[in-house]
């Protein structure tokens, strides 16, 4: 069964500073992977995904993410954050082969100062 | 579109009562998914369906727990008898289909069980 692993409760950044969130899943294959958001009060929200190609995918308000095999890890990067970029961010991962769903990581919290 | 709407958006309820979620998924999505999201646990999935048959429920966590979903356009989920530990925000989403396809997600219902 896939797994994923958000190794960082929370993160603090500056605002105008870049952003690096970690994701590492566990697969025998290469999943189909996501990046959602959630705002306080707010459902999920999706900010990029990877299926195949291209491992460098850009997403939605200035984010990307790097596909990384070797690795095994999805991270979510922005060159400048935004105080609106506070909120909780999830990665999941989906299973290509099968009739399933998504498993999602625990989260990692995005506060930023000013 | 209006996106996927849940009702009621808070839900106070007491130890004993029957609670009961709703979701209206957006139009055309073929696969429905409830959520359980806690600081404990983070964001569970309990049950999806699948042309409105469920298709894997074993995330539902006690017998108490039940979730219909009677047409294309309506699904509920069920608690029976409500505890103080079904205290969570419980999140609906829809997609095209399974597996790769983005998953949209509403508001959510924030349950509190006194």
């Amino acid at each position: 069964a896939q797994s994923v692993t958000q190794p960082d409760i929370h993160i603090t950044v500056s605002e105008g500073a870049s952003l690096e969130l970690r994701c590492n899943y566990s697969y025998g294959a290469t999943p189909y992977l996501f990046w959602y958001v959630q705002s306080p009060g707010q459902g999920l929200q999706l900010l990029l995904k990877y299926f195949s190609g291209d491992t460098l995918v850009q997403g939605i308000k200035g984010f990307e993410a790097e596909f990384k095999r070797s690795q095994s890890s999805f991270n979510l990067r922005k060159p400048s954050v935004h105080w609106s970029d506070a909120a909780e961010y999830f990665c999941a991962v989906g299973d290509p082969s099968g009739y399933s769903t998504l498993t999602f990581g625990k989260g990692t919290m995005l506060l930023v100062s000013p | 579109d209006a996106g996927v709407i849940q009702s009621p958006r808070h839900e106070v309820t007491e130890m004993g009562q029957e609670v009961t979620l709703r979701c209206k998924p957006i139009s055309g999505h073929n696969s429905l998914f409830w959520y359980r999201q806690t600081m404990m646990r983070g964001l569970e999935l309990l049950i999806y369906f699948n042309n409105n048959v469920p298709i894997d429920d074993s995330g539902m966590p006690e017998d108490r727990f039940s979730a219909k979903m009677p047409n294309a356009s309506f699904s509920t989920l069920k608690i029976q008898p409500s505890e103080p530990r079904d205290s969570a925000v419980y999140f609906c989403a829809s997609s095209l289909g399974l597996n790769q396809e983005t998953q949209y997600f509403g508001p959510g219902t924030r349950l509190l069980v006194l």
